[in-house]
């Protein structure tokens, strides 16, 4: 079955500080990526996606992933943090089977940026 | 982005009624939705998947008679708890999928949640 590997449960960083959050999946197959944000009491939000092409990403807010497709993984990443990245970041995947894509989730990152 | 909306937001109830929440996407059609349920610090856990037209694909786990699934339009998909229990509290989020440029590159939309508290 496929799944999802994020390897960080809960980072703290100070602001300006640079992130790398990990995600890893399992499946051999074509696949979309996505990175899911959800700030306290908002709903989730698309940070970014990988459906081809470009395997370096760049999304919302400052955003960027790049997928490495033998490493199986699609790390988030951010220069330089602000407080108001303080959220729950949620990496994603969909795979084409059974006539439809569902969605699968890793188990998310807490971030708690300090200013 | 696309707009996805749940009513209620909040809702409490009673041990063994049932509660309806429905979810609508505002500003496109979705033949397929998606109900996800969320434990507190813990991921997403689809539940079901909801067609237009059909009869909705329940992951391995979920109870079909519990939660009852209708997607009646191509705009709403309504999700039934059925005699609700303290142990089905928790938060309910849908979302709906925008078709793509037909090479699989669809994305969901994601409802902002129903809180679900059973007494």
């Amino acid at each position: 079955a496929q799944s999802v590997s994020q390897h960080n449960h809960h980072v703290i960083l100070s602001e300006a500080a640079s992130l790398e959050l990990g995600c890893n999946y399992s499946y051999g197959g074509t696949v979309n990526l996505f990175w899911y944000v959800q700030y306290p009491g908002q709903h989730l939000q698309l940070l970014l996606k990988y459906f081809s092409g470009d395997p370096l990403v760049k999304g919302i807010k400052g955003f960027e992933a790049e997928f490495i497709k033998s490493k199986f993984s699609f790390n988030l990443r951010k220069p330089s943090v602000q407080w108001s990245d303080t959220a729950e970041y949620f990496c994603a995947v969909t795979t084409f089977s059974g006539g439809y894509n569902k969605l699968i989730f890793g188990a998310g990152t807490r971030l708690a940026v300090h200013p | 982005g696309a707009v996805v909306s749940q009513h209620p937001s909040r809702v409490i109830c009673k041990s063994g009624t049932s509660v309806k929440i429905e979810c609508r996407s505002l500003d496109f059609q979705a033949t397929t939705m998606f109900w996800y349920r969320q434990f507190p610090k813990k991921s997403l856990m689809l539940m079901a998947t909801s067609n237009e037209g059909s009869k909705a694909t329940y992951e391995q786990g979920v109870e079909k008679d519990k939660f009852l699934i209708n997607h009646a339009s191509l705009t709403l998909s309504t999700l039934t708890v059925t005699s609700a229990h303290p142990e089905d509290s928790s938060f309910y989020i849908c979302s709906a999928r925008r078709p793509g440029t037909g090479n699989g590159a669809d994305e969901q939309f994601f409802g902002p949640g129903t809180r679900l508290t059973v007494l």
